[in-house]
């Protein structure tokens, strides 16, 4: 059974905190990446990787940042947490190929900023 | 920049109704994905259409993609609380996805 797993489901944090956001897949995919989920606004994708040590920019990476060590593990990094980033977190990961790939998501994190 | 429009924006119905959510492209789809998201969940994949006017069905639910690749649809038949959920379209550009909005529906027993 396929999975991905992020560290936390809830999180608080104050201003000005740096957090870390891990995610985990164990389908050897080549590509990860990472979304914020807000009420009617779907999902944008803030960074995505298409392998070990290579990142690139999503929609809305300003305030972010990402690191890619290992194959399996994806993290998103908040290095001056803002109210503005009080959201729901969403990894994702795929196999690298053609236009019909499914994303396998994780369940989430969500974050309050105070 | 490619735009997704879901329609409606939410859907609060009885048990045994039917109903269609829509999501409309600003632009070509290359290749569109339904998604379900249910409450404290991540997304999951329903299906993915690729041929314009391509129809394809999933037990209760029936994916329709426009000929001109610019619009899908999403009927529900017989609709169940367990159907409950953000309905969710997506166009594949490259390896990335662009999401619509989303169609929070909710089926009451």
């Amino acid at each position: 059974d396929v999975k991905v797993t992020q560290s936390s489901r809830y999180l608080v944090k104050r201003t000005g905190e740096k957090v870390f956001l891990e995610c985990v897949q164990d389908m050897d995919h080549e590509n990860m990446f990472w979304y914020r989920q807000d009420p009617g606004l779907g999902l944008r994708l803030i960074y995505f990787s298409y392998d070990v040590k290579m990142k690139e920019k999503g929609d809305i990476p300003e305030g972010y940042s990402v690191s890619r060590e290992k194959k399996e593990r994806f993290s998103l990094i908040l290095e001056s947490a803002s109210t503005n980033q009080t959201s729901m977190y969403l990894c994702a990961s795929s196999r690298q190929g053609g236009n019909t790939d499914t994303q396998y998501f994780g369940p989430g994190t969500r974050l309050t900023v105070l | 920049t490619q735009l997704l429009e879901q329609s409606p924006q939410f859907l609060s119905i009885q048990e045994g109704e039917n109903l269609t959510v829509y999501c409309n492209s600003s632009s070509v789809f290359s290749s569109l994905q339904w998604y379900r998201q249910e409450p404290g969940e991540g997304p999951v994949l329903l299906v993915t259409v690729v041929t314009g006017g391509e129809v394809k069905k999933l037990k209760r639910l029936t994916f329709q993609f426009g000929d001109a690749r610019k619009d899908s649809s999403l009927h529900i038949t017989a609709a169940q609380p367990g159907d409950t959920g953000l309905y969710l379209c997506a166009d594949r550009q490259g390896g990335k996805l662009i999401f619509g909005q989303g169609t929070e529906l909710s089926v009451k027993p």
